[in-house]
């Protein structure tokens, strides 16, 4: 079946420092990915939608100069979180796929932690 | 924009006996429903799915009706066994400009199957 890698699962790291996610579809061309973000015991939350060639859709109240999202493949997006600091702490998880009521396939997520 | 509420947050049963989660959407433009299953610290599994043009859908022991006049969908699990604990999410889903499905995803439920 479908397969997306995410990488890193797991990022610690200092107040400040910027983060890059990568989401790869391995097996099948992906013209539209997602980002979503979860809290702990908390649904998750569509950041944004991910459009190869084209500019990211961001949803109502996330800062796009803030989660810099790039398509620049059709089996490629990544996330970068900028200047991260202790809130931005959260499992962030991407899907690609899903075409016409198709099923969407996510990735295993990360977990960022910021000290 | 889609707005899917989900009942209840936490639900307790005997082994064996059956669990039921209901879900109401908003958006009359959704036509696909997943419901996925999520443990702690991994990405959301789909256990089953509904399209709009289809009134209910079984597998094994997970079924999935759906009433699209009342907007409302719901799982049911029957024969529950400890394995089945986890966090369910229901979702839904509407077609986007470019390809893929916009996924609304419903709080999550903490289903507990006790021995």
């Amino acid at each position: 079946g479908a397969v997306v890698s995410q990488h890193p699962s797991w990022v610690i790291c200092k107040s400040g420092t910027s983060v890059k996610i990568e989401c790869r579809s391995l097996d099948f061309q992906a013209t539209t990915m997602f980002w979503y973000r979860q809290f702990p015991k908390q649904s998750l939350m569509l950041m944004a939608t991910s459009n190869e060639g084209s500019k990211a859709t961001y949803e109502q109240g996330v800062e796009k100069d803030k989660f810099l999202i790039n398509h620049a493949s059709l089996t490629l997006s990544t996330l970068t979180v900028t200047s991260a600091h202790p809130e931005d702490s959260s499992f962030y998880i991407c899907s690609a796929g899903g075409k016409s009521n198709q099923p969407q396939h996510f990735g295993d997520g990360t977990r960022l932690s910021i000290l | 924009g889609e707005n899917v509420e989900q009942h209840p947050s936490t639900l307790s049963v005997q082994e064996g006996d059956s669990a039921v989660i209901k879900c109401t959407y908003s958006d009359s433009a959704s036509n696909y429903f997943p419901w996925y299953k999520q443990e702690l610290g991994k990405r959301p599994q789909l256990i089953i799915d509904i399209r709009s043009n289809v009134g209910e859908k079984k597998d094994q022991r997970i079924a999935v009706t759906l009433n699209k006049t009342a907007k409302h969908f719901s799982l049911h699990i029957t024969e529950t066994q400890p394995e089945d604990s986890a966090v369910y999410f229901c979702a839904a889903s509407k077609e986007i400009t470019g390809g893929g499905n916009k996924l609304t995803f419903g709080t999550g439920t903490q289903l507990k199957v006790e021995l």
